[in-house]
């Protein structure tokens, strides 16, 4: 089945530091890749995705590059801020089979940024 | 107003007792999820309806039933509550398929607490 397996946190940062959360899959075919953030209190919301290899989501620094051959999303932003501490989950949606329409979510990753 | 608006946002209740989560969107959309969040586990998936009259088992339906009342309403039950049904507890949206561009909306979840 599907799977996604992100870096053990918490990750705690100072301010301007640059940040890595490290994600990997296993899906069948090609599935589509996510990040979403969940800010304290509130639901997740999507910060960024690719839908195909090679692709680069971005949004707010944040990036992610769909790596098929080491089958990574790894996500990345090269100065992070105070208002960036939130929880990051990678997501996967497959394109067929049982798995057709719904995402299958990594564990979570807890960012604390620090002044 | 929130898009997908849950009710009650916390919620306490004893083992065995029925207990009802109500989900409600303005999207427009027809497709609803519910998913429980749990610390180190992410966000799993319970039952997902892609229309009124379509209504799916997730990855962990046991104990749990849904009815989609209508386009914009989509309701969890816990038939007979447990202590490790003791999650946060998130109704999500979304407009077609997740594989393509489209994306999940979430409410700002439940949190349930089984004694």
């Amino acid at each position: 089945g599907n799977s996604v397996t992100q870096m053990e946190g918490p990750v705690t940062l100072s301010e301007e530091a640059f940040l890595t959360i490290n994600c990997t899959y296993t899906a069948t075919g090609y599935p589509s890749l996510f990040w979403y953030v969940q800010y304290p209190g509130e639901g997740l919301q999507l910060l960024l995705k690719a839908t195909k290899a090679d692709d680069k989501g971005s949004n707010k620094g944040f990036e992610a590059t769909y790596r098929k051959e080491t089958t990574s999303f790894h996500l990345e932003k090269g100065s992070v801020q105070v208002s960036d501490s939130a929880v990051y989950f990678c997501a996967l949606s497959a394109p067929g089979g049982t798995s057709y329409g719904k995402l299958t979510f990594g564990q979570g990753t807890i960012l604390t940024v620090h002044p | 107003d929130a898009d997908v608006t849950q009710t009650p946002r916390n919620r306490i209740t004893k083992t065995g007792k029925r207990i009802m989560l109500e989900c409600s969107q303005t999207k427009g959309h027809d497709r609803m999820y519910w998913y429980r969040q749990d610390p180190g586990l992410g966000l799993r998936l319970i039952y997902y309806s892609f229309d009124v009259k379509d209504i799916n088992k997730g990855e962990i339906s046991d104990g749990y039933s849904v009815s989609r009342q209508a386009q914009a309403k989509f309701s969890l039950s816990l038939e007979s509550a447990i202590p490790n049904q003791t999650a946060l507890y998130f109704c999500a949206t979304s407009a077609g398929v997740l594989a393509t561009n489209e994306k999940l909306f979430f409410g700002s979840g439940t949190q349930l607490s089984v004694l």
